[in-house]
């Protein structure tokens, strides 16, 4: 089965820092992958998503993150954060047949620094 | 821009209550999904639908969680009895994907979510 772990339950940046966030799936063949964000008490808005064509993905607001199939992995980064990045993002695996069911990880909550 | 619209945004009821969420998915998505969103934990899946079938409920608790899409359109989404392990937020989400017309990948669009509170 497949499945999603974040590293991390909370981070903490500096205004104008990197922004790393860290996500490892577990599948038998490359998945399709997203990165969702969610502001309190809001749905999730789609960040960006993998689904097998250029391995460097670059998405809404400044966020990018890479497939490294070698490493399971698509971690999610801005160069410079901003205070409005402040929320909770969410890495998420989809299969590529089947019912596409997305299988989200536990969340990373970001807090950005004055 | 076309939005996924949840009702009530938040509800709060008793235990052994009835409730019910209810859900507008884009227009003319073929797909909806209903997830639970536990704080502190990523969403989970309680049942998808393709028009007005189930294609998944594998995670619903149909001892008291229901859900029906009647018309293939909107969709309901019912708690009875509720109990203090239902609180959460319920996420409804929706995709232009048809299985029928074999059709491939495509993204999940979310809505802003009905917050339960059970006492």
């Amino acid at each position: 089965a497949q499945s999603v772990t974040q590293l991390g339950s909370h981070v903490s940046v500096s205004e104008g820092a990197l922004v790393l966030l860290r996500c490892n799936y577990s599948s038998s063949v490359p998945p399709y992958l997203f990165w969702y964000v969610q502001y309190p008490n809001q749905g999730l808005q789609l960040l960006l998503k993998y689904t097998s064509a250029a391995t460097l993905v670059k998405g809404i607001n400044g966020f990018e993150a890479e497939f490294k199939k070698s490493e399971t992995s698509f971690h999610l980064t801005k160069p410079s954060a901003h205070m409005s990045d402040a929320a909770e993002y969410f890495c998420a695996v989809s299969e590529t047949s089947g019912t596409y069911k997305y299988i989200f990880g536990t969340g990373t909550r970001l807090k950005v620094l004055a | 821009e076309a939005e996924v619209a949840q009702s009530p945004r938040y509800k709060i009821t008793e235990k052994s209550q009835a409730v019910a969420f209810w859900c507008d998915p884009i227009s003319g998505h073929a797909t909806l999904y209903w997830y639970r969103q536990i704080l502190g934990q990523g969403p989970e899946l309680l049942v998808q639908f393709q028009d007005e079938s189930v294609v998944d409920d594998s995670q619903l608790p149909k001892d008291r969680f229901s859900a029906e899409r009647l018309k293939g359109v909107d969709s309901t989404l019912k708690i009875q009895p509720a109990e203090l392990g239902d609180s959460a937020m319920y996420l409804c989400a929706s995709s232009p994907r048809s299985y029928r017309r074999g059709q491939g990948f495509y993204e999940q669009f979310f809505g802003p979510g009905t917050r339960l509170t059970v006492l």
